[in-house]
């Protein structure tokens, strides 16, 4: 396995079109995280999966978006009516969470680049 | 609400020297520490972890610590090197979510 891979690379949509994004994590990993980051910034949290449930979601993460991690393997990031202020890196991760959590490691991928025009 | 603050926002070195980022936090229920390398455009790849319960962790030329009860970390880069050029950012894993808390980083560039 070669890491966390995202797909695709870069996304450049019309202000209110539909966007989907595609996150393939490291295989065994049974979290998956879905992040923002936009220019000179840290990433932001928006949502993480336990295998195929949802189990958090950031308040950044308004109605507008979903995501969902079917079967508990790949996950999908699906943004509805974008906008001009959604352009961002979105950031995926992976990690296996054991029995205990100071040791978990998160690994990215290498990212989506959206831009709304 | 956990706030992680670097310091400082830009750095530049010359090649060879040894330089020391800096991480703080506001809120010292954390189960561990992370720092990553970002390079520009690029995710983000883990240097290092350090677990709650410990004061620093080596990996080559690279050595963080953290001092939990004051809410900082260090991270100490030996004889930089051009390929060292890059954003290092330090993330916190609090306890009571799985909310990960970010820096905004760190710019490093290290002038041959």
């Amino acid at each position: 396995d070669t890491g966390v891979s995202q797909d695709p690379r870069h996304k450049i949509t019309k202000r209110g079109q539909n966007v989907t994004f595609r996150c393939d994590p490291i295989s065994e990993h049974n979290r998956l995280y879905w992040y923002r980051q936009t220019l000179g910034q840290g990433p932001e949290f928006l949502t993480y999966f336990q295998n195929e449930a949802q189990l958090e979601k950031s308040r950044l993460l308004s109605d507008r978006f979903s995501a969902e991690r079917p079967k508990g393997s790949f996950s999908t990031l699906e943004i509805q009516r974008t906008e001009q202020g959604d352009s961002a890196m979105y950031l995926c991760a992976s990690s296996l969470r054991g029995r205990d959590p100071t040791i978990y490691e998160q690994y990215f991928g290498p990212g989506t680049r959206l831009t709304v025009t | 609400k956990q706030e992680v603050t670097q310091i400082p926002a830009a750095l530049s070195v010359p090649e060879g020297e040894n330089l020391v980022l800096n991480c703080s936090f506001t809120d010292s229920a954390i189960y561990n520490l992370q720092w990553f390398r970002q390079d520009p455009g690029k995710g983000l790849t883990s240097l290092l972890l350090i677990q709650s319960s410990q004061r620093e962790q080596t990996s080559g030329r690279l050595n963080a610590s953290l001092d939990k009860s004051s809410g900082r970390s260090t991270l100490y880069i030996a004889a930089s090197q051009p390929g060292d050029s890059a954003t290092y950012l330090c993330a916190v894993a609090p306890l009571y979510n799985n909310d990960m808390r970010f820096g905004a980083g760190t710019r490093l560039t290290v002038k041959p």
